[in-house]
């Protein structure tokens, strides 16, 4: 039932570009992206809902394929400050329920 | 300043005993959530409340109890029945609705020696 996040790790120079993906076994009204930096709260970086909509970062960019349940988070030019572990977020479909469960994560590390 | 407080943020205790963690949150949401962290598995959620006096169980709510009396509060006990309750706990709140998003308080690192 927890969404499912790939690649699990990954080691980026910086100026590099990273794919990060998330994928649900239901289907999705929503899903949202967060980073947490070891031993601290995860910070919110965007939402995107059916329809196309999106809220969020400025330098960070995601799709979410509503058919395939499926999102990716695009960072580009990495920084050193991208490193961390990054999760997604779904809100449970469930009518009258907001079950908010996140995917099992993907930890990222940009090297100078 | 507005935000969600979980206290302590180092916590130990010996095998058996039960122990409560808190988690205020002065944003006026009505959805509370808790989640263990533990390495390689992502955030896993034990219970999650919608509105005070009623809260629903998550994944993995064996061995834990929730109660929301405030609408401010939703303090967790990991109880003597939770087989390995050493972790990192998350607490989190939101408004309702599909498009919000979730505010996250510092953690508490319970260690159960």
């Amino acid at each position: 039932q927890q969404p499912v996040q790939s690649p699990q790790a990954v080691i980026l120079r910086e100026g590099e570009d990273a794919v990060i993906n998330c994928s649900s076994s239901k289907a999705l009204y929503s899903v949202h992206w967060y980073r947490q930096k070891h031993g601290e709260a995860p910070v919110f970086l965007m939402i995107l809902l059916k329809g196309g909509e999106q809220k969020g970062h400025e330098k960070i960019s995601a799709s979410f394929n509503e058919k395939k349940q499926q999102s990716s988070l695009y960072l580009t030019a990495s920084q050193l400050s991208y490193s961390g572990t990054y999760f997604c977020g779904v809100r449970g479909t469930t009518s009258g329920t907001y079950k908010y469960i996140f995917g099992t994560g993907t930890r990222l590390k940009v090297l100078a | 300043d507005g935000g969600i407080t979980q206290s302590p943020k180092y916590l130990f205790r010996k095998e058996g005993q039960n122990v409560t963690l808190s988690c205020e949150q002065n944003l006026n949401h009505d959805a509370m959530y808790w989640y263990r962290q533990d390495p390689g598995q992502g955030l896993r959620l034990i219970y999650y409340s919608q509105i005070v006096n009623d809260f629903q169980k998550g994944d993995i709510a064996e061995g834990y109890s929730v109660s929301r009396e405030k609408k401010e509060s939703f303090p967790l006990t990991v109880t003597s029945a939770q087989k390995n309750p050493t972790a990192f706990y998350l607490c989190a709140s939101s408004q309702i609705g599909v498009d919000t998003e979730a505010f996250f308080g510092q953690g508490t690192r319970l260690t159960v020696v």
